[in-house]
């Protein structure tokens, strides 16, 4: 069975600098697929960004990048110059090829996210 | 620029009684689903379907119902419901199984069963 851990369960930033929120993720299956969501304190789902397990570079978008450790197993979102608007909770979540249809999505439990002036 | 849409926002049930949680998306997507997210704890799969006529269970399906008549549309409907049931619920959609498809999630349902 798939398994998604974020280990951080709040984490504090100052604005303008970088913070890494941590994913590591177990799986047998030699295909996957990580994102990252972002839910605001107003509850909707964000996606941010995807790394597929075959892929040979990071994922990049805008400030968001994912720091992909395919031997670690670990997936960690790193953002760049935080903003008062990146205050939310973080997800990281995991394609299962086996469940779902393909589709489902396995969740960790988030990390709360909260950046300072 | 819908995407995906759930009624209704929130919604206040007694133990017991039964409801429809309303999901719709216009962006043609084969795969739908329905997610609820409980206090610590991320988000986890009750139903979901792969095209119209076709749907199975997820990971916690007891006291759930659904059915996929149309494309669009992938009721949830709660039977009896129970104060366990207590939860945000999340419909999401994406275009098929390519690991690189991202789900696209409604706003949430926040529903409370005293």
């Amino acid at each position: 069975a798939q398994k998604i851990t974020q280990t951080q369960p709040g984490m504090f930033v100052q604005e303008k600098e970088a913070v890494t929120l941590d994913c590591t993720y177990d799986t047998s299956d030699p295909s996957y697929g990580l994102f990252w969501y972002k839910q605001p304190s107003s509850g909707e789902m964000i996606f941010l960004i995807y790394q597929g397990s075959y892929d040979q570079q990071n994922a990049t978008e805008g400030r968001y990048s994912l720091n992909f450790q395919k031997a670690r197993k670990s997936a960690n979102l790193v953002i760049s110059a935080s903003q008062l608007g990146d205050s939310a909770m973080y997800f990281c979540a995991m394609r299962d090829p086996r469940g779902g249809g393909g589709n489902k999505l396995t969740f960790g439990t988030g990390t709360q996210l909260k950046v300072e002036l | 620029n819908a995407g995906v849409t759930q009624t209704p926002k929130f919604q206040v049930l007694k133990t017991g009684q039964s409801m429809t949680l309303q999901c719709a998306q216009d962006m043609n997507h084969e795969y739908m689903s329905w997610y609820r997210q409980d206090p610590g704890m991320g988000l986890r799969l009750i139903h979901y379907s792969v095209g119209a006529g076709i749907t199975d269970q997820g990971e916690v399906p007891n006291g759930y119902n659904v059915s996929r008549s149309t494309t669009e549309d992938f009721p949830l409907r709660l039977l009896s419901a129970a104060p366990s049931q207590t939860s945000v619920y999340f419909c999401a959609s994406s275009s098929g199984t390519g690991f690189f498809q991202p789900q696209h999630f409604g706003d949430g349902t926040r529903l409370s069963i005293l």
